[in-house]
């Protein structure tokens, strides 16, 4: 389950600058990925997703690199703008339909 | 397509009430759906999963008395808070899962619902 009452992680970036968050995994068993985003008072939305036959698959300014060696996942924002200030987290599912969620970093845009 | 409806969006009820809170896929089947609990600045707290026709799982520390959960269709499952108190005051998250393989799926493996924040008095 879930880690009751995890303070998130922050991340402060200038408006304009890349923006990397970072999460790492645990299950081996984890072949599927997805990176959300919540802003504050809302549900989660789904950003983009990878596959573990990938290490890197782009979007519309965000790019989501993955490492499997490490159990590492990370999300990389270009040109940050403050409409993206909210938290991110990622998800890993196993080949079992099982779902994990990381803690989250909350990311605020500096003007 | 893969819309998940939470509803209320917000309620403040009297302590010692119960709060019923729905969670409604509009487009597609949920074979499973999960609750959350957040508080602010906090991480999403999974409390329970449930499957359609099959009582809930409810995560360690979490009371199944004190949160009931029903998910009597493949389109709908509902959290009631019973005999609510501050302390449950809280943000309440809601997502569904279609069935099949996820693999075509992409954004519609998982769905969240907009939340509902309770305010307890």
């Amino acid at each position: 389950g879930e880690s009751v009452g995890l303070h998130l992680p922050t991340l402060s970036v200038q408006e304009g600058d890349n923006s990397i968050i970072n999460c790492a995994y645990s299950n081996s068993a984890s072949d599927y990925f997805i990176w959300y985003k919540q802003e504050s008072g809302k549900g989660p939305q789904f950003i983009i997703d990878i596959r573990s036959n990938m290490d890197k698959r782009q979007g519309q300014r965000v790019t989501v690199l993955l490492n499997k060696t490490v159990k590492h996942l990370s999300l990389q924002i270009a040109a940050t703008q403050p409409g993206d200030s909210a938290v991110y987290f990622c998800a890993e599912i196993s080949t079992g339909n099982q779902f994990y969620f990381g803690t989250g970093t909350s990311l605020t845009v500096i003007p | 397509g893969a819309v998940v409806s939470q509803h209320p969006s917000w309620v403040i009820c009297k302590s010692g009430t119960s709060v019923k809170i729905e969670c409604r896929s509009l487009d597609f089947q949920a074979t499973t759906m999960f609750w959350y609990r957040q508080f602010p600045k906090q991480s999403l707290m999974l409390m329970a999963t449930s499957n359609e026709g099959s009582k809930a799982t409810y995560e360690q520390g979490v009371e199944k008395d004190k949160f009931l959960i029903n998910h009597a269709s493949l389109t709908l499952s509902t959290l009631t808070v019973t005999s609510a108190h501050p302390e449950d005051s809280s943000f309440y998250i809601c997502s569904a899962r279609r069935g099949g393989t996820y693999y075509f799926s992409g954004a519609n493996v998982l769905t969240f619902g907009a939340g509902s924040r309770l305010t307890v008095l």
